[in-house]
């Protein structure tokens, strides 16, 4: 089944503790992203992958990481996470530029 | 920098009723992406429909359709014969063309959208 997972999927963690979700897609998909979504905010993307190596920022890229060595992982990376970063996370993919995205089922984290 | 702007928090239609959600947004760019996504309590981002700026014609899909105005910058959902399945948050986003060189998604705030039987 064509699909995009993330884990973990619910993770509540403490200031400080760095921590990685991962994203991956079985589409063979060129372009990945990393979003946020936060009540009144909609989602906000942090980071996207137009390639293997080719990362670029989002709207919201402080406080996060990113990593492309394989085409279909994505994993975003919290070097030292803090309360303000308290969210539900989704990786997406997308096949071209121009296409529709595929998302993953979300990642809720709590920073405490 | 692009923006979308989505006026309406909730809206609520009758079941079987017609109901319109609302989209806004600001580029400067001549070509680019439109999309609608729905996300029900499940939290899955869903993709409704998809309008590409050069297209004229109106995007549809079953029951779900588009009025894309682009003179207007704007870009509203119907939903015709509302079930008790489209109750769902809604959002609008845009997407720069490939021309760009770039890969942004901008997402609306979302329309709660409330089905009553």
């Amino acid at each position: 089944e064509a699909q995009v997972t993330q884990n973990p999927r619910y993770l509540i963690t403490v200031t400080g503790k760095k921590l990685t979700v991962t994203c991956s897609q079985n589409m063979n998909h060129e372009y990945m992203s990393w979003y946020r979504q936060d009540p009144g905010l909609g989602l906000r993307q942090i980071y996207y992958s137009m390639n293997v190596e080719v990362t670029d920022k989002g709207d919201v890229p402080e406080g996060y990481k990113v990593s492309r060595k394989e085409k279909r992982n994505f994993p975003l990376i919290l070097e030292s996470p803090s309360p303000n970063q308290t969210s539900l996370y989704f990786c997406a993919s997308s096949l071209y530029l121009t296409s529709r995205e595929f998302f993953g089922p979300g990642t809720r984290l709590t920073v405490l | 920098a692009q923006t979308v702007t989505q006026s309406q928090p909730e809206m609520s239609v009758q079941e079987a009723e017609t109901v319109t959600l609302s989209c806004t947004y600001d580029t400067s760019e001549s070509d680019y992406y439109l999309f609608w996504y729905k996300q029900p309590p499940s939290r899955q981002m869903i993709l409704v429909i998809r309008q590409e700026a050069y297209k004229q014609q109106n995007a549809t899909e079953n029951r779900f359709s588009v009025n894309f105005q682009k003179a207007a910058k704007s870009f509203s959902l119907k939903i015709s014969d509302s079930q008790l399945g489209d109750a769902a948050m809604y959002f609008c986003a845009y997407r720069s063309s490939s021309t760009s060189g770039t890969y942004k998604y901008i997402f609306g705030t979302g329309t709660r959208l409330k089905v009553l039987a």
